[in-house]
């Protein structure tokens, strides 16, 4: 059964430094998503990606964050300066189109520790 | 601004069903119910989803009320390995993104 990948599954890196996280989305979907969540509390939503452009974004998305699809395979999310509060697991999610709606699909997620 | 409400938790016994409750008092009728369960610190699992039909799959049954205000997840035969936190979802054919709560922590014991 297709998957969402997601790597590295752990990622350290020192306040300011920039990071890039990686998905793999499910090869036939369409939709692209990146949700994350600080230890102990709920899953939030970040920034979701269609057509090769940002279609809905948080207020936690701000100018720090990017995303990118830089082939026909991969979907990234780039952290420019990391801050401490960044620190949280981030999960990619992808979406085709199933019933009228498309149904997401999470990877097994990435813990970033900010120190 | 919580569209759904749900039980912080629930226990149930291995080997019985379990059936989770969520109220949406206020659906709109393009809104769809999606179940999600996280098992520990994993990424969130796909469950099912209905619009206004009860629906069953290989891993549950949604029970949509007739005014569609509620629903009801049934794990028909719980097992250790269901112990999760169970997410009801309202989402919209036109809203991108899932709005997760805090769901119920669904204990299964043996």
């Amino acid at each position: 059964e297709p998957e969402v990948t997601q790597t590295p599954s752990h990622q350290v890196t020192q306040m300011g430094q920039e990071v890039i996280l990686r998905c793999v989305p499910i090869s036939n979907h369409l939709y692209f998503y990146w949700y994350r969540q600080i230890l102990g509390q709920k899953v939030e939503f970040l920034v979701s990606f269609y057509n090769n452009e940002i279609s809905e974004k948080s207020e936690i998305f701000d100018d720090q964050f990017s995303v990118e699809r830089p082939d026909g395979s991969n979907f990234t999310l780039k952290i420019r300066s990391t801050k401490l509060e960044d620190s949280a697991m981030y999960f990619c999610a992808s979406g085709g189109l199933a019933g009228g709606t498309d149904t997401q699909y999470f990877g097994p997620g990435t813990r970033l520790t900010v120190l | 601004d919580a569209k759904t409400t749900q039980p912080p938790s629930m226990d149930c016994a291995e080997g019985r069903a379990a059936n989770l409750p969520c109220n949406h008092s206020t659906i709109s009728g393009n809104e769809y119910v999606y179940w999600y369960r996280q098992i520990h610190s994993q990424g969130p699992q796909y469950i099912i989803h209905g619009l206004k039909n009860n629906e069953t799959n290989e891993m549950a049954s949604l029970i949509i009320t007739e005014d569609r205000k509620s629903s009801t997840l049934i794990l028909p035969h719980a097992t250790l390995r269901d112990t999760a936190v169970y997410y009801c979802i309202v989402r919209s054919q036109n809203d991108y993104k899932l709005s997760f709560g805090a769901g119920t922590t669904v204990t299964v014991r043996a």
